[in-house]
Parts: C-alpha cells; structure tokens; sequence
C-alpha cells in the first residue's frame, strides 16, 4: 500500500534558523508530491507541488521542496524562517490511478520562537 | 474566484444521530473529495466525486456515505454516529481530479464533536 512518512512530528527553531522536514513515500511509479500548510485557526493552504521537470520546485512564503526519485523523498525546505510560519505542515502523494485522492504524512507541526 | 466553502463549520450531535455535511467546490471544478482529520489518525481520505459519481473511496465503514449534484457541489452523510466520528471533516476540489497535474484545494472544514 501507497504510504507518506514524515520524520519530523514536532519541531521547535528560533527565528533566523533554517528548516528541512523530510517527507518519503512508498510508491514505485509517478507520483505527484504536495506540500500543503495549515496555520492555526485556518485551512489547508497548498505551500508548493512536483507533477514533472525540474527536482528543485518553489512554492509560496520562500518555500521550497526537492525531489530526489532514488531516494522516494520530497524534502521542504526553507532557508531563514520566521515566527508567522508556526503551523502544521503536511506532505502528500497523489499517484496515478488513484483519482482524486491524496495520501497525506501524518504532520510536522513547527514552532518558531521569537 | 470564491474558495471552497463548507457548511455548517460546526456540529454538535448525540451518538446514534446522522449528520450531514455540505461542499461548494471552486467554480469549474467538478472534483470533490472529502477526508477526514483526527489527531490519532491525520488525514484520511474518505471518498471522491466527479460527474455525480463516486470514483474513488477510502476505508471507512458504510455510515460514511456521500454524492455530488449536478451543480458539483457535494454532501457527506454519516448515519449512526460513533464517539469516535469526532473529527474535522475536510472538502478538497479539483477540476477534474485525474491522474494529471491536477491540484487540490480546501475548504476550511466542518467540525463534528459526537457526545
């Protein structure tokens, strides 16, 4: 079965600090890999997405993710955070045949300290 | 363009009870999928629907039931409810929601607290 595993369930850093959550899939084939964001009190929002192309995609607020297929990961990184991305993050994976469904990480939840 | 929207945003309901749940997609979109969120479990899909059809369904026991109308928008049913159905419920649409590129967006969610 399809899986997401995120390495990281809580993660505490200082402003200024640079983040990496790592985030593996089990999944042979193509896979479309998501980034979505929820801060507290508000929806899912997407950060960032990988369908094909260039490894390295950027997404919003300074985010960014590689994907490495050797490795089956979609790493988020960003390089300087900031208190306002406290939140939870999720990885995602929607694979071909699969229509419509996304198979989420259970979390990263980050804090960041003033 | 309006984002998804959910209703209601919260529900309060007795165990045994049903509840129903309602889902406006993006405009253009005619993709719905629902899942649910525990802190236990995380996210889990529960079912998807396109052109009033369910294309796709997760593990999740007959009570969890839903459809789609013409107009895309889409409602989940679940019937005698459980203490353990307490969770936020989450509506995600998609143009089409096919093995292509396609991107998923989602609604604030609807807050279920089963007593």
């Amino acid at each position: 079965a399809q899986s997401v595993s995120q390495h990281n369930h809580h993660v505490i850093l200082s402003e200024a600090a640079s983040l990496e959550l790592g985030c593996n899939y089990s999944y042979g084939g193509t896979v479309n890999l998501f980034w979505y964001v929820q801060y507290p009190g508000q929806h899912l929002q997407l950060l960032l997405k990988y369908f094909s192309g260039d490894p390295l995609v950027k997404g919003i607020k300074g985010f960014e993710a590689e994907f490495i297929k050797s490795k089956f990961s979609f790493n988020l990184r960003k390089p300087s955070v900031q208190w306002s991305d406290t939140a939870e993050y999720f990885c995602a994976v929607n694979a071909p045949g699969n229509t419509g469904k996304l198979i989420f990480g259970q979390g990263t939840t980050l804090q960041v300290k003033p | 363009k309006a984002g998804v929207t959910q209703t209601p945003r919260y529900l309060i309901k007795t165990r045994g009870q049903q509840v129903t749940l309602s889902c406006s997609p993006i405009s253009g979109h005619r993709s719905v999928s629902w899942y649910q969120q525990t802190p236990g479990q995380g996210l889990q899909f529960l079912f998807e629907y396109f052109s009033e059809t369910q294309r796709n369904k997760g593990n999740f026991p007959g009570r969890f039931s839903g459809r789609q109308f013409s107009n895309s928008r889409s409602e989940m049913n679940v019937s005698t409810l459980e203490l353990g159905d307490s969770a936020l419920y989450l509506c995600a649409s998609s143009i089409t929601g096919g093995p292509g590129q396609e991107t998923q967006y989602f609604g604030p969610g609807t807050r279920l607290l089963v007593l």
